[in-house]
């Protein structure tokens, strides 16, 4: 079993709505968890950290669920430019190394 | 923000070459920087974890004798892929953080290609 799960899509959604995925992890020890972005053959970039109490930034909505041990991210009002694939990123041990997940890919048609 | 470059961006080069990476993070020190490969649709591996004047801890199965990593300052960490062949051809990411809780900030790889 993979340590950090994504569904790997595609996510087809149509500009302006609204799209959501999950990831899930098997570390219960894990403390802390990112959503990075990553386009076509480039480098993952930190989207936003997730918070234990959910947290927002503009369009982007993150949760985290310890008891089921899964991270969401929900974007609203899609933009062309949200198409991309959005790793799931945990954090593993004590040092800091993290786990990724493979990706979820999301295009946004206009 | 953390920006963390990486050169060259792209190598292509005959096999048993040997390939030298370099990271550096532009306006923070980092303490520790990790190296990645990715193969297509993959996720990111882990190959080696490097903090500054020490030696890398490398993850199973990754060889350190063909991986070698120096990061002998605190704005600088290299890979050096020796004797690469065409099995070695990937996308080679580094990864710099200043502090334990902060996150990592990535440089914008290097793609391999070794023929």
């Amino acid at each position: 079993r993979k340590e950090v799960e994504q569904d790997p899509g595609p996510f087809n959604v149509p500009e302006g709505a609204t799209v959501a995925f999950n990831c899930t992890y098997s570390n219960s020890a894990s403390q802390s968890f990112f959503w990075y972005r990553q386009d076509c053959r480039k480098e993952p970039k930190l989207l936003m950290s997730v918070y234990s109490s959910g947290n927002e930034d503009g369009r982007f909505t993150a949760q985290l669920n310890r008891a089921s041990q899964y991270i969401s991210l929900l974007i609203r009002d899609s933009k062309l430019s949200d198409s991309a694939t959005y790793l799931c990123v945990v954090n593993a041990d004590s040092w800091g190394k993290l786990q990724f997940g493979a990706g979820t890919q999301v295009v946004v048609t206009p | 923000g953390a920006v963390v470059s990486q050169h060259p961006s792209w190598v292509i080069c005959k096999s048993g070459t040997s390939v030298k990476i370099e990271c550096r993070s532009l306006d923070f020190q980092a303490t520790t920087m990790f190296w990645y490969r990715q193969f297509p649709k993959q996720s990111l591996m882990l190959m080696a974890t490097s903090n500054e004047g020490s030696k890398a801890t490398y993850e199973q199965g990754v060889e350190k004798d063909k991986f070698l990593i120096n990061h002998a300052s605190l704005t600088l960490s290299t890979l050096t892929v020796t004797s690469a062949h065409p099995e070695d051809s990937s996308f080679y990411i580094c990864s710099a953080r200043s502090l334990l809780n902060q996150p990592q900030h990535f440089g914008d790889g290097t793609r391999l290609s070794i023929l």
